[in-house]
């Protein structure tokens, strides 16, 4: 099973400023990665797959980089609505595994 | 629009069964693979369960495999997770969600609590 680790586990950085949540996978799984936010009493909405690209409406502030087993997702400037739990997942190889997530709080 | 509108949820006793459906609606449902994912409370998400458009593949989590099992009616567009079993650890919200690899589409979750 591929292991995905993300980090940090917390990130508090205030409106406006940028914010990189990372992702780790214990194997090479090329660009097969997509991230989420969760807002909480939701389900998980999703932002980026194939590792970079934007999902259907989601805001050109969301970026995501990375292949092999290294990822980030970039935030570029903070707005109210994007503090979330963001999880990471790897559909390389089954079974699908998520990261354990990344809560984004202000600062 | 896309639709996924999970029901069957409830409390159930340890050891007891439960069988979760899940309506999609917008999409042509017989051409996706349908994966159920779980999140036990105040916890991370955990991938459940996956079938292929025309039921010819089919996995399981470890952590169900053999208590659980995952159908569609595509004439009717639906899916199913049968869950027979229960154990405490299955304490989660239940999301159905349309895969493509990644999950563009999520149900808004159906709560199954196992307790005595």
């Amino acid at each position: 099973e591929i292991v995905m680790t993300q980090s940090p586990a917390t990130l508090s950085v205030s409106p406006g400023e940028r914010a990189t949540l990372s992702c780790r996978a214990s194997q090479s799984i090329s660009s097969n990665l997509a991230w989420y936010q969760q807002k909480p009493g939701q389900a998980p909405r999703l932002l980026i797959y194939g590792a970079s690209t934007r999902a259907t409406g989601i805001p050109a502030r969301f970026s995501g980089s990375g292949s092999g087993t290294e990822f980030s997702l970039t935030i570029s400037s903070l707005q109210s609505e994007d503090f979330a739990v963001y999880y990471c997942q790897q559909y390389h190889k089954w079974p699908y595994t998520f990261g354990q997530g990344t809560r984004l709080e202000i600062k | 629009e896309v639709q996924l509108v999970e029901s069957g949820g409830g409390l159930v006793k340890p050891g007891g069964s439960l069988r979760l459906s899940c309506t999609a609606s917008g999409f042509t449902f017989s051409t996706y693979s349908m994966n159920w994912v779980r999140q036990a409370p105040g916890q991370g998400l955990e991938w459940v369960s996956s079938i292929s458009s025309v039921s010819s593949y089919i996995y399981y989590a470890d952590s169900v495999k053999g208590r659980f099992t995952i159908s569609r009616d595509n004439a009717k567009n639906s899916l199913y997770l049968q869950m027979n079993s229960l154990r405490a650890e299955d304490t989660a919200v239940y999301y159905c969600a349309r895969e493509g690899g990644w999950y563009e589409y999520w149900g808004q979750g159906t709560l199954v609590t196992v307790s005595s």
